[in-house]
């Protein structure tokens, strides 16, 4: 079955820690891809989207992603985290006018 | 703009009990969608509408219905409420799906409970 595939529900991270979300999908073709972020209380928004050219995107908040289409990914990088980035992180693929997403990545900032 | 506005912030039913989860967008957007959110389940796609008089089934539609007859609004409706529908009910719209920008706005969500 297509799917979008998160590998980390749950990740916990010093400040200043690097981070590398990882995301990946078995939609074959031309998809669009997006990161969206949940802060506590809050409703999603976008991170940053890839649709063509430059593999490697850059986002809000000095986010940002490597599209390997080779491999079906589409990994979330930051170099150094901050606490309020606490939040949960959605990868989404768009296709054939549906956007899926994964089941997300908590994650966790401690201070 | 007021953006994506769903109404009511919070719902308790009973089993059997029917209501329609209201969503409006004031951007001119053809695509809007329904996702459900339910912890470590991410979120999951009710229906969608590419455009007014168009709706379309996405992951999960089993025991909801849509309608789209306005650009602005895409009405979610519970046919027979069941404890499996207690969730948060996200409405979100985009310019478009497939190309140019393809990013959704969400709404503030929905909590709805069943008993």
């Amino acid at each position: 079955a297509q799917s979008v595939s998160q590998h980390n529900h749950h990740v916990i991270l010093s400040e200043a820690a690097s981070l590398e979300l990882g995301c990946n999908y078995s939609y074959g073709g031309t998809v669009n891809l997006f990161w969206y972020v949940q802060y506590p209380g809050q409703h999603l928004q976008l991170l940053l989207k890839y649709f063509s050219g430059d593999p490697l995107v850059k986002g809000i908040k000095g986010f940002e992603a490597e599209f390997i289409k080779s491999k079906f990914s589409f990994n979330l990088r930051k170099p150094s985290v901050q606490w309020s980035d606490t939040a949960e992180y959605f990868c989404a693929v768009g296709r054939d006018d549906k956007i899926i997403f994964g089941k997300g990545t908590r994650l966790h900032i401690l201070p | 703009n007021a953006g994506v506005t769903q109404t009511p912030k919070f719902q308790v039913l009973k089993t059997g009990q029917s209501m329609t989860l209201q969503c409006a967008q004031d951007m001119n957007h053809e695509y809007m969608s329904w996702y459900r959110q339910d912890p470590g389940m991410g979120l999951r796609l009710i229906h969608y509408s590419v455009g007014a008089g168009i709706t379309d089934q996405g992951e999960v539609p089993n025991g909801y219905n849509v309608s789209r007859s306005t650009t602005e609004d895409f009405p979610l409706r519970l046919l027979s409420a069941a404890p499996s529908q207690t969730s948060v009910y996200f409405c979100a719209s985009s310019y478009t799906v497939s190309a140019y920008s393809g990013e959704q706005f969400f709404g503030p969500g929905t909590r709805l409970t069943v008993l």
